[in-house]
């Protein structure tokens, strides 16, 4: 089935320890991007790619890093910079371009002890 | 940079009742989504729909660019439908900075 895969779904991390989150694609969409969610809040960008190896910082991007070495994998890492990293995030992609649906994955919520 | 409003907030029906969520946004924009935020946290697109009208279902979109707004109509509403709605637009010219509207929390009483 083609998608937008992200783990792991829960993902608990010590205070100062760096934590990658996985989102690969299955629909070979050129552009990809990263979301954080705080609870009862909406979406807030945090970075975007549009090419393999290129990518723009969102609103959010202080304390985060991602790479895109292959068209269908964009990980995020969340740094011990990150202040508050508990949060839920969410992975898209879309074809490209600005008429383009976008399409989200499941999601990882990331809680910080 | 462009600036997204949803009202209402909060809105709880009785099922089989109409309702009609707003988006409004401050400047033109190139791709406008509206998204349905089930229970578990998976966003589901609902209507692609920077201008004009889009039905599917119970469900339709209207969006007047001109006057920088989109409307999504939800008919003889089901439990299913709960959760939040988020309007979304895309500003820039090329698959950049995509922005989402605070969202409509939505709750539907048996």
């Amino acid at each position: 089935d083609g998608g937008i895969t992200q783990s792991p779904k829960y993902l608990f991390r010590k205070e100062g320890q760096n934590v990658t989150l996985s989102c690969e694609q299955n629909l070979n969409h050129d552009a990809m991007y990263w979301y954080r969610q705080d609870p009862g809040q909406g979406l807030r960008l945090i970075y975007y790619s549009q090419i393999v190896n290129d990518f723009q910082k969102g609103d959010i991007a202080e304390g985060y890093s991602v790479s895109r070495e292959k068209k269908e994998s964009f990980p995020l890492t969340v740094t011990s910079a990150q202040k508050n990293p508990t949060a839920f995030y969410l992975c898209a992609s879309k074809v490209g371009g600005p008429t383009d649906t976008q399409y989200f994955g499941p999601g990882t919520r990331l809680t910080v002890l | 940079g462009i600036q997204v409003e949803q009202s209402p907030p909060d809105l709880i029906l009785q099922e089989g009742a109409n309702s009609t969520l707003r988006c409004n946004f401050s400047d033109s924009v190139n791709n406008l989504q509206w998204f349905h935020q089930n229970p578990w946290g998976q966003l589901i697109n609902l209507f692609y729909i920077p201008s004009g009208t889009k039905q599917n279902g119970r469900l339709s979109a209207t969006t007047v660019a001109t006057e920088r707004y989109s409307l999504l109509y939800i008919s003889s509403s089901q439990t299913t439908d709960s959760g939040v709605y988020f309007c979304a637009v895309e500003e820039g010219g090329y698959g950049q900075n995509f922005v989402f509207g605070p969202g409509t929390r939505l709750s539907v009483l048996p």
